[in-house]
C-alpha cells in the first residue's frame, strides 16, 4: 500500500497570500495524484487531478505540480473561501486508493 | 449535472449491520466506478471499496474484506454498501464517490454524495 504524507498538518496564512501545500508518496505514483478541498460538514471537492490539471470550475489561482513521489498544490492570492482542509490522493496503485492525512489551511 | 444522493443518518448497536445507499442521477451509471470512502470524526479519508456496475464485481480494501459488501442496481442507478459487525470505531461519515474516468478505478473521484453519518453506540 502506498502511504501518502502531507506536511505540515496546519498552515496559517492571511487572505491575499500565497500558499504551498506538500504531499509525498512512499513510492512513485507517476502523475496519478489528485487534490481535494474539504470544508466543514461538506463532501470533498476535486480540485486538481493528474497532478496538475484543474477540475472543472476550479479557479486559476489553484495549480498543482510534481510527479513521482513529490507533489505541490499552490494557491496564489488566497481568498476567504480557500481556507479548508486539503487532501492528496494517489490512484496509481490500486487497491486501495490512499489519501494523505490532510493539511488544514487556516 | 451528475448528482449522488445518499440515504439518511443511521444509529446502530455494536455488532449490528448498516446499509447505506447512493443513487446517481444525471449521468451514465453503469460504466463508472462507484466508491465508498469514510471519514471518522476529525479524521481523514479512508477508501473502503468500490464497484463498476457494468462489471458487477466489487473490490474492497483489505481492512474491510470480511465484513463489507458493495452492490449496484442498474435498474435504479443505486449503489449500496453494507458494513457488518459494527463497532464504535465504525462511527463515521460515509461518502459515495464516482470516478472521473469510465471503466477504471485508476481515476480521481469527481462526484461525491452528501455523506451519511453512521453512529455506532450501545
Amino acid at each position: 500500500e502506498i502511504v501518502m504524507t502531507q506536511s505540515p498538518a496546519t498552515l496559517s496564512f492571511s487572505p491575499g497570500e500565497r500558499a504551498t501545500l506538500s504531499c509525498r508518496a512512499s513510492q512513485s505514483v507517476r502523475t496519478n495524484l489528485a487534490w481535494y478541498q474539504q470544508k466543514p460538514g461538506q463532501a470533498p471537492r476535486l480540485v486538481i487531478f493528474a497532478a496538475s490539471t484543474r477540475a472543472t470550475g476550479i479557479p486559476a489561482r489553484f495549480s498543482g505540480s510534481g510527479s513521482g513521489t513529490e507533489f505541490t498544490l499552490t494557491i496564489t492570492s488566497l481568498r476567504s473561501e480557500d481556507f479548508a482542509v486539503y487532501y492528496c490522493q494517489q490512484y496509481s496503485n490500486w487497491p486501495p486508493y490512499t489519501f494523505g492525512q490532510g493539511t488544514k489551511l487556516e | 449535472q451528475v448528482q449522488l444522493v445518499q440515504s439518511g443518518a443511521e444509529v446502530k448497536k455494536p455488532g449490528s449491520s448498516v446499509k447505506v445507499s447512493c443513487e446517481t442521477s444525471g449521468g451514465i451509471f453503469n460504466n463508472y466506478a462507484l466508491n465508498w470512502v469514510r471519514q471518522a470524526p476529525g479524521q481523514g479519508l479512508e477508501w473502503m471499496g468500490g464497484i463498476i456496475p457494468i462489471s458487477g464485481a466489487a473490490n474492497y480494501a483489505q481492512k474491510f474484506l470480511d465484513r463489507i459488501t458493495i452492490t449496484a442496481d442498474e435498474s435504479t442507478n443505486t449503489a449500496t454498501m453494507e458494513l457488518r459487525s459494527l463497532t464504535s470505531e465504525d462511527t463515521a461519515v460515509y461518502f459515495c464517490a464516482r470516478a472521473y474516468t469510465s471503466e477504471t478505478y485508476y481515476s480521481p473521484l469527481i462526484y461525491w454524495g452528501q455523506g451519511t453519518l453512521v453512529t455506532v453506540s450501545s
